[in-house]
């Protein structure tokens, strides 16, 4: 099983100031298509979660410009260049290298300073 | 737009079976590209993927190897529907069950998913 590990646990954030968030893979998650496996979803409070990014780096439908992924093989980041008081919630990432046998990460809370 | 729709028990009594079906709007559970998932989120074990079935020239379906022989996975497809089975529940699968799909756009990412289903196994 691929472990996914992320930090930081908690993030507390100011509105308009950026954020970053990382995740690590006990594997690669660079397949041999030259693409990362690597997704980052958003858990709103008593939401279901939401997918952000896709294949490491690709905005999914709708979600502002603000959000972006970055990384290759183990290492991966989410950046939020303004964070705006909607984005509070619990980010997590998820290697879809391995599927279906896809694994998350534990997560990481955002809130508003 | 692509909707999945959650349904079944939020209570459920310890060895009995959990049944939850999740009825698709905006695309077909016959889709010739992608899955249908089921994955399960609870404080102590975090999300788990649990079952996948995919149409493919014929139905092919996956599951957790740590629920294997527990589970079972079904698409209907005159309701445009799928749904998962578990039987001999204990208060370890106290949970909330969520169905997502895959597609090969998103490849190895979930883009939609259901609203979520809280399942308590409690006597």
């Amino acid at each position: 099983e691929i472990v996914m590990t992320q930090s930081p646990l908690s993030l507390p954030v100011t509105p308009g100031e950026p954020a970053s968030i990382s995740c690590r893979s006990s594997q690669s998650l660079l397949h041999s298509d030259g693409k990362n496996y690597l997704g980052w979803y958003l858990q709103k409070p008593g939401q279901s979660p939401q997918l952000l990014i896709y294949l490491g780096s690709n905005r999914a439908s709708g979600v502002p410009d603000r959000f972006s992924g970055s990384g290759s093989g183990t290492d991966f980041t989410l950046k939020i260049s303004r964070v705006e008081a909607e984005d509070v919630g619990v980010y997590y990432c998820m290697q879809g290298i391995d599927t279906p046998q896809v694994t998350f990460g534990g997560g990481t809370r955002v809130e508003i300073k | 737009q692509v909707q999945l729709q959650q349904s079944g028990p939020g209570l459920v009594k310890p060895s009995q079976t959990l049944s939850l079906t999740c009825a698709i709007s905006g695309d077909s559970v016959s889709r010739n590209s992608g899955s249908w998932n089921w994955i399960r989120q609870s404080p102590s074990r975090g999300f788990e993927w649990l079952a996948r079935t995919y149409y493919s020239s014929r139905w092919s379906n996956s599951y957790t190897s740590s629920l294997r022989g527990r589970l079972t996975i079904n698409a209907d497809t005159s309701k445009n529907q799928f749904s998962l089975q578990l039987n001999t529940v204990t208060p370890e699968d106290t949970a909330v069950y969520y169905c997502a799909r895959m597609t090969t756009t998103t490849n190895g990412a979930f883009d939609i998913w259901g609203q979520g289903t809280t399942v308590t196994v409690s006597s």
